[in-house]
């Protein structure tokens, strides 16, 4: 089976910068995802990491480790507008088959 | 404009009712995916497809059916074998190569009258 673990809730200041852990347990794996979510709203694409270390895009980045299955998102400057669910996703044993963590939800105090 | 449109928007099943959810894609994609939210939750796989004509369940398929006639169209009915099958449902699609990369529709919250 699939399976991930990411932490339930996070809180920052803002200006400041996060990281939002994951690890996650497959059968195969093609490479982690990240997706954003405002409340009702639908997930947005964030970043992919197919291979070792750490990609960046703008104030995000996004690192994984193969050998430790373990993965984290960096948001850096925080801004209001990032309060958000962030989540991870992993394609794994089947290469059009993505799953997804229950989601890190993301408060940021002024 | 491209993208992913999911309607209605809002929708209501009475007991035993069947329900179809319909999800459109003029991306040209070839895989699309049907997932369930209930809220505070993550996103539940319950079925995809990666061409025409064929689709595979996903982690909870039980109570759903799809079909994928047309390239970008996949339809989800939500049927009386569901039983709690008030949640927020979104469909995604993406590109053969770079699959990794998911668009979503906007979303469906389906309640039970």
């Amino acid at each position: 089976g699939q399976s991930l673990e990411q932490p339930s809730e996070v809180t920052a200041v803002e200006g400041a910068i996060v990281q939002i852990n994951c690890t996650y347990q497959t059968s195969g794996f093609y490479g982690l995802s990240w997706y954003q979510q405002h409340d009702g709203g639908a997930p947005t694409f964030l970043s992919y990491n197919g291979l070792d270390g750490l990609e960046e895009t703008g104030r995000f980045s996004s690192f994984l480790s193969r050998s430790d299955s373990y993965g984290y998102l960096l948001l850096q400057e925080l801004q209001m507008k990032d309060s958000a669910s962030y989540f991870c996703a992993v394609r794994g044993s089947s290469a059009s088959k993505i799953i997804f963590g229950s989601g890190t939800r993301l408060s940021i105090r002024p | 404009d491209g993208g992913i449109t999911q309607s209605p928007k809002y929708l209501f099943r009475k007991e035993g009712q069947n329900v179809t959810l319909s999800c459109e894609q003029n991306l040209n994609h070839d895989a699309m995916y049907w997932y369930r939210q209930d809220p505070g939750q993550g996103l539940r796989l319950i079925y995809y497809s990666q061409i025409v004509n064929d689709f595979q369940k996903g982690d909870i398929a039980e109570g759903y059916s799809v079909s994928r006639e047309k390239k970008e169209s996949f339809p989800l009915t939500v049927t009386s074998a569901q039983k709690n099958p008030t949640a927020f449902y979104l469909c995604a699609s993406s590109m053969d190569r770079g699959r990794e990369k998911l668009f979503f529709g906007s979303g469906t919250q389906l309640s039970v009258l």
